[in-house]
Formats: C-alpha cells, structure tokens, sequence
C-alpha cells in the first residue's frame, strides 16, 4: 500500500511570499499524483492532476512538479483566500483504491 | 453542468445500517468510474469505495471491507453505499466523486466533480 507523506503540516505566510508544499511517496507512483484545494466548511476542489496539469479554474499561480517519489506543490504569490487545507491524492490502475495525503494548513499572517 | 447531490445520511445507532445515495446529472453517469470519499470531524480525506462504470469491478478500503457495499443504478444514474454494522469510527462526512476521465480514455487518478456530501454520525 502506497502511504503519502505530505510536509509540513502547517505553513504560515504573509500575502505574496512563497508557499512551497511537498508530497513524498512511499514508492514510485509515476506522475499519477494530484492536489487538492480544500477551505473550512467546503467541498475539495482539484487543482492539479497528473502532477503538473493545471485543473480548469486554477489560477496560474498555482503549480505542481515533481514525479516519481516527490512531488511540489507551489504556491507562487500567496492571496488571502489561498488559506485552506491542501491534499495530495495517489490512484493507479489496479488495484483501483485511492490514497490521500494527510493535509497541508496554509494559514496566511 | 455536471453535478453530484449526495443524499442518506443522518444519525444512527452502532451496530446499524444506512444506505447513502448520490444523483448524478450533466454528464454520461455510465461511462465513469465512482467513488466515494470520507472526511471525519477535523480530519483529512480518507478513499472508501470504488465501483467502476459498469457496475461489475468493486473494491474497497480495509477500513469498511465486509461492512460496506457499493453499487450503481446507470438507468437512474445513481450511486449507492449501504452501510452495515456501523461504528463510531464511521462518522464523518461522505463525498461520493467521479473519476476524471471516462472509460476507454487515458488513465485518470484525479477525482472532479466532488458532491457536497452527507453526514453520518454514529452515536448511541
């Protein structure tokens, strides 16, 4: 079973600076990693599929990088509604379960 | 546009059973694969079930296998998960989701649209 390690689990930041998320996995996943927007009281919302496709509706200043074991979520002018919860979301063909990430808080001061 | 309305949760007692149900609306129901995705109390994502899009290849997380069941209606696109022997452990927020792509096309590991999801809180 696939386990994914996300870090750190609470980044705080000051509008604009630069927030850097990271996703590790226990073994070699491909690119089949995705990331996921999540704010208090909401639904998740994809953000990046594939590990580096912007999903439709995510701002360019969101990206993702990264294959393999390690994969990067950047955030690269924080706003203030970026503060959320971020996920990292790992699927493969067989068998078809799905893994999550334990979460990243992006508190913005 | 493409929509996923959860509907079934409530509170019940350990020990007993719900059946949670998902309309779908806005695209073709029988070409996508559908999942469905927990959220307890001030916790993250957990993946709970899968059932692909003919209804035939089922699989589930360690966590409900034997308790749970999976299943989809593609005449009135709609998704199921019958709950059996519930515990406290089981309460949470429930998602039921679709597979980024359909059937027959490339791979997708994503998950897009996402429904609004039902509680389920198990308490005696």
């Amino acid at each position: 079973e696939i386990v994914l390690t996300q870090s750190p689990a609470t980044l705080s930041l000051s509008p604009g600076e630069r927030a850097t998320l990271s996703c590790r996995a226990s073994q070699s996943v491909s690119s089949y990693l995705a990331w996921y927007q999540q704010k208090p009281g909401q639904v998740p919302r994809l953000l990046i599929y594939d590990a580096s496709n912007r999903a439709t509706g995510t701002p360019a200043r969101f990206s993702g990088s990264g294959s393999g074991t390690d994969f990067t979520l950047t955030i690269s002018s924080l706003e203030s509604e970026d503060s959320a919860v971020y996920y990292c979301q790992h699927r493969d063909k067989w068998p078809p379960g799905a893994t999550f990430g334990g979460g990243t808080k992006v508190e913005i001061k | 546009q493409v929509q996923l309305e959860e509907s079934g949760g409530g509170v019940v007692q350990p020990g007993r059973s719900l059946t949670l149900s998902c309309a779908a609306s806005g695209f073709t129901f029988s070409n996508f694969g559908m999942h469905w995705v927990r959220q307890a109390p001030g916790k993250g994502l957990e993946w709970v079930a899968v059932v692909s899009n003919d209804g035939n290849t089922k699989y589930y997380a360690d966590s409900v296998k034997g308790r749970f069941t999976i299943s989809r209606d593609n005449s009135w696109n709609t998704l199921h998960l019958q709950m059996n022997g519930l515990r406290a452990a089981d309460t949470a927020v429930y998602y039921c989701t679709r597979e980024g792509r359909a059937f027959g096309e490339l791979f997708s590991a994503w998950f897009d649209p996402w429904g609004q999801g039902t509680r389920v809180t198990v308490s005696s």
